[in-house]
């Protein structure tokens, strides 16, 4: 298995708080993806990094902001939450920059709850 | 614009019977398609990808799925189903720089 832990597992928050979610590796890969999972949408890209300091948006970034200072560390942040961010946050890495072809690793979740 | 469908949001199937997911995709140049599984409380598990080459793809588990470009299908079959094998089942497509287009899931339910 991919060397990636998430941090923490489970968290329950009120709305307008702020909130961080973690993710770290293990095997040095350059690309590191959040997704959230909510049921009859599959998963869907918040934010990816292709490297120190260099993030995107996926396609549901509205309200998420994200960090990568190490190559190994992924933070992605709810500044103020809502009960809509209530999912299950997935993190993601991946071996080759910009090969589409390349798969991905997942992480065991988040499960949020904001209340 | 790019796009994974999965028609079928539950499937059940008994035990040694065989399994059709099906999978189409909306993708304007040669796809990279990929099926993941997840078992209850889990991430995601890579069964297969398709990129290039035999258009009939075997992967772990006792999976294989098979493109079809004409039908811009990426079906997972399985020849005999087993109780270990329920789950939820997604079907993605990759997409440059190499960000993933997940389809909403399939649910296999599997009786003895």
């Amino acid at each position: 298995d991919a060397g990636i832990t998430q941090s923490p597992r489970h968290k329950v928050t009120e709305t307008g708080t702020p909130v961080t979610l973690r993710c770290h590796q293990t095997e040095n890969h350059r690309y590191m993806y959040w997704y959230r999972q909510d049921p009859g949408h599959g998963l869907r890209l918040i934010h990816y990094s292709y490297g120190v300091k260099d993030t995107d948006k996926g396609e549901v970034s509205d309200g998420y902001s994200v960090s990568r200072s190490k190559t190994e560390d992924f933070l992605l942040t709810l500044e103020s939450a809502t009960s809509s961010q209530t999912s299950v946050y997935f993190c993601a890495i991946s071996g080759e920059a910009g090969v589409v072809r390349e798969t991905q690793y997942f992480g065991p979740g988040t499960r949020l709850l904001v209340l | 614009a790019q796009s994974v469908t999965q028609p079928d949001i539950h499937i059940t199937v008994s035990e040694g019977a065989s399994l059709e997911l099906r999978c189409n995709y909306s993708y304007g140049a040669t796809p990279y398609l990929f099926w993941y599984v997840q078992s209850p409380g889990q991430g995601l598990q890579l069964l297969l990808k398709y990129f290039s080459g035999d258009t009939l793809v075997q992967g772990i588990k006792g999976f294989e799925a098979e493109f079809k470009r004409s039908q811009s299908s990426f079906n997972l079959r399985k020849p005999s189903v087993h109780w270990s094998d329920a789950a939820e089942y997604f079907c993605a497509v990759g997409v440059p720089p190499g960000k993933l287009i997940f389809g909403t899931g399939t649910r296999l339910q599997v009786f003895p």
